[in-house]
């Protein structure tokens, strides 16, 4: 099974400051069709995830462009340009390559 | 707009048996692949089973395989969760998703429903 280890686990950001989660993968996520099945999700207190990002860099509609992701292979990033407070919750990178695995989760709170 | 609504959730003891049920609408039901996701309470989310568009392809998580088992009938717009020989670490929030794409390979969950809690405890 693909392993997807999130870090930090825990992320303090000051409002207005930028963030950043990695996310690595046990193997590649390249897939046979030539794309990177590498999602991110955003989970708010006492809601359901809600998808931010698909393969790899792609927003969803309605997400922010403060939001943005990269990366390739089995190294990826989350980036937060400037952090505000509705963004508090516990963000999940996901692979779906190989069958489908979530990384551990990365609590984002205000400083 | 898309719209899930899990339901069937609830207390049962363990080695009991639940089924859980998502109504799907806004979106052409018939066409798309199907996930069950869980969440234990104060942790991270656990991908359970996934669907094909015409149920012909099906997987599940080592740690329900032979226990669960996931159905759809598109007829109804309903995705099931058949949950049989239940632990207590089955215990957790049942998200049911919808996928981009309609069979397995290259998946990604893009809409999600509110949940269901399931409580399994003698």
């Amino acid at each position: 099974d693909v392993v997807m280890t999130q870090s930090p686990l825990s992320l303090p950001v000051t409002l207005g400051q930028p963030a950043s989660i990695s996310c690595r993968s046990s193997q590649s996520l390249v897939y046979s069709d030539g794309n990177t099945y590498l999602n991110w999700f955003q989970q708010r207190p006492g809601q359901s995830p809600r998808r931010l990002i698909y393969e790899v860099s792609n927003r969803d509609s309605g997400v922010p462009d403060r939001f943005s992701g990269s990366g390739s292979g089995t190294d990826f990033t989350l980036k937060i340009s400037r952090v505000e407070a509705d963004d508090v919750g516990v963000y999940y990178c996901m692979q779906g390559t190989h069958s489908i695995t979530f990384g551990q989760g990365t609590r984002l709170e205000i400083k | 707009q898309v719209h899930l609504v899990e339901s069937g959730g609830g207390v049962v003891q363990p080695g009991r048996s639940l089924r859980l049920s998502c109504a799907a609408s806004g979106f052409t039901f018939s066409n798309y692949a199907m996930h069950w996701v869980r969440q234990a309470p104060g942790k991270g989310l656990e991908w359970v089973a996934f669907i094909s568009y015409d149920g012909g392809n099906k997987s599940y998580a080592d740690s329900v395989k032979g226990r669960f088992t996931i159905s759809r009938d598109n007829s109804k717009n309903t995705l099931y969760l058949q949950m049989n020989s239940l632990r207590a670490e089955d215990t957790a929030v049942y998200y049911c998703a919808k996928d981009r794409s309609y069979d397995y390979g290259g998946n990604s969950p893009d809409y999600w429903g509110q949940g269901t809690l399931v409580t399994v405890s003698s």
